[in-house]
């Protein structure tokens, strides 16, 4: 089955800076890598999400990079604010209806002003 | 419109208990799947249901058990609980069979076994 590596598990940044998180994954027919972002006991929501035909996606402050060869995608967030700070999931699927989700354990994001 | 609804948000049951999680898709949505988030750690897939039918289910034991009735609501059974089965019990609508893979949570069923 899928397994997704993510890291780092913490990340610490000042406000106005940027981060990055890297996740890699080894089902070479997952095509579908969306990123939740879960802030304490809340469901996770979807931030952005890329799919294989596609080498980057961009929504204002956050970027999805993915290089199918190398097996790994990353999230980039600009002008870090103490709002970002929540916990940030990447996850991949083989993007059909009855696909299901592999989640990576999980970047902590802190945030500090 | 109303998003994923589940009930309920929290419990708290004791260890050989058995323990009953609803969730309701959003209109439209015909696959509900299921996810065990342990704390510290990304959700993991348990079961996924369309059109009544399991579809999927992932590496947990067979006290894990769910259903999904003609409306495409679902439940989720646990039985003979132990203290490992403490999670965020999260469920996950999508539109079904044409979907092309994005999920959307509720907010989760917090149990804690005892």
């Amino acid at each position: 089955g899928e397994n997704v590596e993510q890291h780092p598990s913490t990340l610490s940044v000042q406000e106005g800076d940027s981060a990055v998180i890297k996740c890699t994954y080894s089902d070479s027919a997952s095509n579908y890598f969306p990123w939740y972002k879960q802030e304490l006991g809340k469901r996770p929501q979807l931030i952005i999400d890329i799919r294989s035909n596609v080498g980057e996606k961009k929504d204002q402050r956050i970027a999805v990079t993915l290089n199918k060869t190398a097996k790994h995608f990353s999230l980039h967030i600009t002008e870090t604010q103490p709002e970002d700070s929540a916990v940030y999931f990447c996850a991949a699927s083989r993007g059909s209806g009855y696909s299901t989700l592999t989640f990576g354990k999980g970047t902590m994001l802190l945030v500090s002003p | 419109d109303a998003g994923v609804t589940q009930s309920p948000t929290h419990l708290i049951k004791t260890r050989g208990q058995h323990v009953t999680l609803r969730c309701s898709p959003i209109s439209g949505h015909k696959s509900v799947s299921w996810y065990q988030q342990v704390l510290g750690q990304g959700p993991q897939f348990i079961f996924q249901y369309y059109e009544k039918e399991e579809r999927g289910r992932g590496n947990f034991p067979d006290r894990f058990s769910a259903r999904q009735f003609p409306n495409y609501s679902s439940e989720l059974n646990v039985n003979a609980l132990l203290l490992g089965d403490s999670a965020l019990y999260l469920c996950a609508s999508s539109p079904g069979s044409t979907n092309t893979g994005e999920l959307f949570f509720g907010e989760g069923s917090r149990l804690t076994v005892l």
